[in-house]
C-alpha cells in the first residue's frame, strides 16, 4: 500500500525560530500533496495544496509567508514554519495524493510541533 | 457550502460492546465517503470508502453503511476493543475536475473503549 512518511515526528523549538517538516511519499510518485493542522480534539484543518513545481495554494486565513511549502519533487514537500510561535504549537499532517484525478489522500503519521 | 457533521462527538463504552457512529453530510456532487480512524499522535488510517452504489461495507469488526438519498452514513464497530479507541473521522469527497481539494471532514467522534 502507499506510504507517506514525516519527519520528524514531533519538535520542541523556541520562540521566533523556524522549523521544517518534511513529507515523503516512499512507494509512489505524488503530484499533489496537502498540508493539515489539527488542534487538541479538533478535526483536522486544510492549509495548503501543494503540486509538484508549481507553488502551493493556501487556504483562507493561512498566512504563505509564514507557512513556506516546496514541493520540489514528486515524492518531498516541505512545510517550514517561520518565526513560529506558541499559537503554531500544533499536529501538522501531510497527505499525498497520486495524480489528478484520484481523490485518494494517504496519510503520514503527523508532526507534533510544540513551541516554547 | 459542503458539510459534515458526526455523532456524537464522544463516546464511552464498555469493552466487548457495540456501537454505531454517525455522519450526515451535505456533499455535492458526491463522489465517496470514507471512514477514517485515528489514534492520538497519529495520522488518519483508512477504514473503509464506499461510493454512491454501495450501502454496506464492512471490514473486520468494522462496519459502514451508506444511504445517499438521506446523506446519512454510519459506522458500526462490533464487540469492541481497547485499541478501538481512537477519533472516527467522516470524509466526504466531491467529484471535482480541478487540480483542489475535494475532501471535507466531519469532526470526528473521539470513541473510548472501558476494560
Amino acid at each position: 500500500g502507499a506510504v507517506v512518511s514525516q519527519h520528524p515526528s514531533w519538535v520542541i523549538c523556541k520562540s521566533g525560530t523556524s522549523v521544517k517538516i518534511e513529507c515523503r511519499s516512499l512507494d509512489f510518485q505524488a503530484t499533489t500533496m496537502f498540508w493539515y493542522r489539527q488542534f487538541p480534539k479538533q478535526s483536522l484543518m486544510l492549509m495548503a495544496t501543494s503540486n509538484e513545481g508549481s507553488k502551493a495554494t493556501y487556504e483562507q486565513g493561512v498566512e504563505k509567508d509564514k507557512f513556506l511549502i516546496n514541493h520540489a519533487s514528486l515524492t518531498l514537500s516541505t512545510l517550514t514554519v517561520t518565526s513560529a510561535h506558541p499559537e503554531d504549537s500544533s499536529f501538522y499532517i501531510c497527505s499525498a495524493r497520486l495524480a489528478l484525478g484520484f481523490d485518494t489522500q494517504y496519510f503520514g503519521p503527523g508532526t507534533r510541533l510544540t513551541v516554547l | 457550502k459542503n458539510q459534515v457533521e458526526q455523532s456524537p462527538q464522544s463516546l464511552i463504552i464498555l469493552e466487548g460492546k457495540n456501537c454505531t457512529l454517525q455522519c450526515n453530510y451535505t456533499v455535492s456532487p458526491f463522489s465517496n465517503l470514507r471512514w477514517y480512524k485515528q489514534d492520538t499522535g497519529r495520522g488518519p488510517v483508512s477504514l473503509t470508502i464506499m461510493t454512491f452504489s454501495e450501502n454496506t461495507k464492512s471490514n473486520g469488526r468494522y462496519t459502514a453503511t451508506l444511504d445517499a438519498d438521506t446523506k446519512q452514513s454510519s459506522l458500526h464497530i462490533t464487540a469492541s476493543q481497547l485499541s478501538d479507541s481512537a477519533s472516527y473521522i467522516c470524509v466526504v469527497s466531491a467529484e471535482n475536475n480541478n487540480a483542489g481539494n475535494m475532501l471535507t471532514f466531519g469532526g470526528g467522534t473521539r470513541l473510548m473503549v472501558k476494560p
